[in-house]
């Protein structure tokens, strides 16, 4: 089974309008992190944002914020007021076994996000 | 500060050739990871190395290795090439012994093509 699913393969947007881009995960530890990640054409991946699985709010990061319904494990990437430089691919990820100080992330397919003026 | 570098940017090889692939992690990082990511796909955890041994690997097959030096540098050796070997190969590093919730940061990778 996937571990981390991403069902769209690409999203349209309207600059500054808001986007949410949908992510389920798999996983049976009760200590798993979640991040999002953006890739550019440039290859590099961009950390954009974090949330843990014990934590009770939604993180925020500017604006980014990730709508982590837990139950249904799922943890969509929320974009408000895109730009066109929000074009790019971006991919959900997720860590488990988080007594392990060691980092190492399981990603999803993805999901090509085009911003149009 | 810099960044995650890692060298060359591109690389085209043919089938059973040999490839050695080099990252620096940033600056005060101790642990450098190795991920694959083919065509269309998102990355897959290949190794990672910390205090110069491989700590994790993912479902490689032998023909990976790598090694990390003193410095925190690191490099993948890929053995008899195979065409689907062709890949970007993205390097992360992270402070090992931090909270779990720390970030792994990025290179923008080496594109290998195999002919």
């Amino acid at each position: 089974a996937q571990k981390i699913t991403q069902t769209q393969p690409g999203m349209f947007v309207q600059e500054k309008e808001a986007v949410t881009l949908d992510c389920t995960y798999d996983t049976s530890d009760q200590s798993y992190g979640l991040f999002w990640y953006k890739q550019p054409s440039s290859g590099e991946m961009i950390f954009l944002i974090y949330q843990g699985s014990y934590d009770e709010q939604n993180a925020t990061e500017g604006r980014y914020s990730l709508n982590f319904q837990k139950a249904r494990k799922s943890a969509n990437l929320v974009i408000s007021a895109s730009q066109l430089g929000d074009s790019a691919m971006y991919f959900c990820a997720m860590r488990e076994g988080m007594n392990s100080g060691y980092s190492t992330l399981t990603f999803g397919k993805g999901t090509m996000l085009l911003v149009s003026p | 500060d810099a960044g995650v570098t890692q060298s060359p940017t591109h690389l085209i090889k043919t089938r059973g050739q040999q490839v050695t692939l080099r990252c620096s992690p940033k600056s005060g990082h101790d642990t450098v990871s190795w991920y694959q990511q083919a065509l269309g796909q998102g990355p897959q955890f290949i190794f990672q190395y910390y205090e110069e041994e491989e700590r994790q690997r993912g479902n490689f097959p032998d023909r990976f290795s790598g090694h990390q030096f003193p410095n925190y540098s690191s490099e993948l050796n890929v053995n008899a090439l195979l065409l689907g070997d062709s890949a970007l190969y993205l390097c992360a590093s992270s402070l090992g012994h931090r909270p779990t919730n720390e970030k792994l940061f990025f290179g923008s990778g080496t594109q290998l093509s195999v002919l």
